[in-house]
């Protein structure tokens, strides 16, 4: 099965400065990679995801780059504030192109930002 | 915009009782995905159902089951409940076909006691 793995699990930034948080997936067959937001006590929320046919996509502040050679991908948020701090995860999935489902999507082990003022 | 809807939002039970969640995906979504996701954990998938069909199984224990009726809404059932399933349970939902962005309820918090 899929194995993902994320880092750092901690990142501590300075308001307004970056932060990166970097994953890697080990199943050819995903093409799918999505990141999520998790504030303590509520569902993930989804900020940004790409496909294994788009090598980078941005959305503001946020984001993300996919490597398929070397099966890895990367969040980028710039300009920091406070309110980005929580917990991030990144994941991998394969979508059905022909119908029928997808799969699940297999995690990492999230990374927990800190926005320090 | 309308959200994933899951009851009850927190659940207290004893030990070898049963539970069961429901969800209730975003309008016109017609896939189903459960998560469970233990303290300090990541999501782990349990199971989805696309058309009322499952389309793929995780790490689901053989002690709960889920089905999804033709309004799309999603039971997941658990029995014999053991202290190890107290965990927050996910529900996301998508349109197959579209573009698979998964989206995720608020969770129902189960306690097990």
């Amino acid at each position: 099965g899929e194995n993902v793995e994320q880092h750092p699990s901690t990142l501590s930034v300075q308001e307004g400065d970056s932060a990166v948080i970097k994953c890697t997936y080990s199943d050819s067959a995903s093409n799918y990679f999505p990141w999520y937001k998790q504030e303590l006590g509520k569902g993930p929320q989804l900020i940004i995801d790409i496909r294994s046919n788009v090598g980078e996509k941005k959305d503001q502040r946020i984001a993300v780059t996919l490597n398929k050679t070397a099966k890895h991908f990367s969040l980028h948020i710039t300009e920091t504030q406070p309110e980005d701090s929580a917990v991030y995860f990144c994941a991998a999935g394969a979508t059905m192109y022909s119908g029928g489902g997808a799969d699940g999507l297999t995690f990492g082990k999230g990374t927990h930002l800190i926005i320090q003022p | 915009a309308a959200g994933v809807i899951q009851s009850p939002r927190h659940l207290i039970k004893e030990k070898r009782e049963t539970a069961t969640l429901k969800c209730y995906p975003i309008p016109r979504h017609d896939t189903v995905y459960w998560y469970q996701q233990g303290p300090g954990q990541d999501p782990q998938f349990l199971i989805s159902f696309y058309e009322k069909m499952q389309s793929d199984k995780g790490s689901i224990p053989d002690r709960f089951s889920a089905q999804q009726f033709s309004d799309y809404h999603s039971e997941l059932n658990m029995s014999s409940l053991e202290l190890g399933d107290s965990a927050l349970y996910f529900c996301a939902s998508s349109l197959e076909g579209d573009s698979y962005e998964q989206y995720f309820g608020p969770g129902t918090r189960l306690t097990v006691t």
